[in-house]
């Protein structure tokens, strides 16, 4: 089984629509989570940190969800902009180092 | 900012050279890291460190060597490229927080192509 897992999409939505992916992680013991973007031909940037609470960054939602291990994002009335390969990031054994799925893409269509 | 920076964005090399592949920081992190990005596999770690000289096997370090002489540099070798290495090679770096490691700043990136 692989450490982290996405859904690697297509997502096309249109403009303001909602939508939401999940990703899947190994270790019920994992403590620490992230969401990156990654446009086309560029590195990834961290886009948000996930919280147990969960959290919002004006559009954006993330939630954790550890009884069944796995942590998603959600993005309000899509812009064109979101337009976008979201990887997710975990640090599978509280150590020094991130494992991160294969991403999932978005694609917000005018 | 932070600033990572790969010394190659392109490179094409043929099998069985050797290849370095540089990455500078300028925010005195202490952990560094390599990955390789293909497509539908994601990043795959390949080294990290987290120290001068220090250096920790990732998931795929095998064909791989790296060096981490200076705190900000981190080179990554090929000793005998191989077609199957062609791929993106992103650099990162990260604060040592403690606990788990902090948010990654990546370069970016190299493509590296071996005919």
């Amino acid at each position: 089984r692989k450490e982290v897992e996405q859904d690697p999409g297509p997502f096309n939505v249109p403009e303001g629509a909602t939508v939401a992916f999940n990703c899947t992680y190994s270790n019920s013991a994992s403590q620490s989570f992230f969401w990156y973007r990654q446009d086309c031909r560029k590195e990834p940037k961290l886009l948000m940190s996930v919280y147990s609470s969960g959290n919002e960054d004006g559009r954006f939602t993330a939630q954790l969800n550890r009884a069944s291990q796995y942590i998603s994002l959600l993005i309000r009335d899509s812009k064109l902009s979101d337009s976008a390969t979201y990887l997710c990031a975990v640090n599978i054994n509280n150590d020094y180092k991130l494992s991160f799925g294969a991403g999932t893409t978005v694609t917000v269509r005018a | 900012d932070v600033k990572v920076t790969q010394s190659s964005r392109y490179l094409v090399k043929r099998t069985g050279e050797k290849v370095f592949l540089e990455c500078v920081q300028d925010m005195d992190h202490e952990n560094m890291f390599w990955y390789r990005q293909d497509p539908g596999l994601g990043l795959r770690l390949i080294y990290f460190s987290y120290d001068v000289k220090m250096k920790e096997k990732g998931d795929i370090p095998e064909g791989y060597s790296v060096s981490r002489e200076k705190k900000e540099r981190f080179s990554l070798i090929l000793e005998s490229a191989s077609t199957n290495q062609t791929s993106m090679y992103l650099c990162a770096s990260s604060l040592w927080t403690g606990e788990v490691t902090g948010e990654l700043f990546f370069g970016e990136g190299s493509r590296l192509t071996v005919l």
